[in-house]
């Protein structure tokens, strides 16, 4: 059973391209978190999902960045016409739920870096 | 409003020392508790989770973490740090799995 698979593991982008971030979750896992780790800091939340819903937005920067988790494949993290600052290592975590006892389980994360 | 701090930054011990890790958070509720241990340009892999129940949690790799409510903390603890232990050591807080808050993390460098 593969773990949390994100790609690419590295991405450089110029300011005012688009970035897409993919995240194909454990199997058996229905709900996505994003998480952003800015350098030299914890990791912030983002969004969460389930299949085709999002669930909760509140840490999404209110421009330029959108979320999916569409029925098919994997979930994806949107950044258009991004800026320096969207320089960061973005996560993905999945679970089969979120009560007690689920466990979120994070990949090895995208590096963003922003030139 | 919710948070977590971990007021140590950056901790050097020797291997075979002991460790403690400080933990300590705001929140309305009892909240659930983790680690989360992340080596250089990996993601992070929890070590353990509280939710209720014995207050003194047993992880993986030897942790574990003690949750104190009268002090609002969740300190890790190893009795003896093996130099496979560098990394950056996390503490979480939620109401379940979703939408963690995190501390800004602990850098754990080990000496032989």
């Amino acid at each position: 059973n593969a773990g949390v698979m994100q790609n690419p593991r590295h991405l450089v982008r110029r300011r005012g391209q688009e970035a897409r971030l993919r995240c194909s979750p454990m199997k058996g896992h229905s709900h996505v978190y994003w998480y952003r780790q800015l350098p030299e800091e914890g990791l912030k939340f983002m969004v969460y999902l389930q299949k085709e819903n999002i669930i909760d937005e509140s840490g999404m920067p209110k421009e330029r960045f959108s979320a999916e988790f569409p029925k098919e494949g994997p979930s994806i993290l949107r950044i258009q016409q991004v800026v320096r600052g969207d320089s960061a290592a973005y996560f993905c975590a999945s679970s089969y739920g979120t009560g007690t006892g689920a466990e979120a389980f994070f990949g090895q994360g995208t590096r963003l870096t922003v030139v | 409003a919710q948070s977590v701090t971990q007021p140590d930054i950056h901790i050097t011990v020797s291997e075979g020392a002991s460790l403690e890790l400080r933990c300590n958070y705001s929140y309305g509720a009892t909240p659930y508790l983790f680690w989360y241990v992340q080596s250089p340009g990996q993601g992070l892999q929890l070590l353990l989770k509280y939710f209720s129940g014995d207050t003194l949690v047993q992880g993986i790799k030897g942790f574990e973490a003690e949750f104190k409510r009268s002090q609002s903390s969740f300190n890790l603890r190893k009795p003896s740090v093996h130099w496979s232990d560098a990394a950056e050591y996390f503490c979480a807080v939620g109401e379940n799995t979703d939408k963690l808050i995190f501390g800004t993390g602990t850098r754990l460098q080990v000496f032989p």
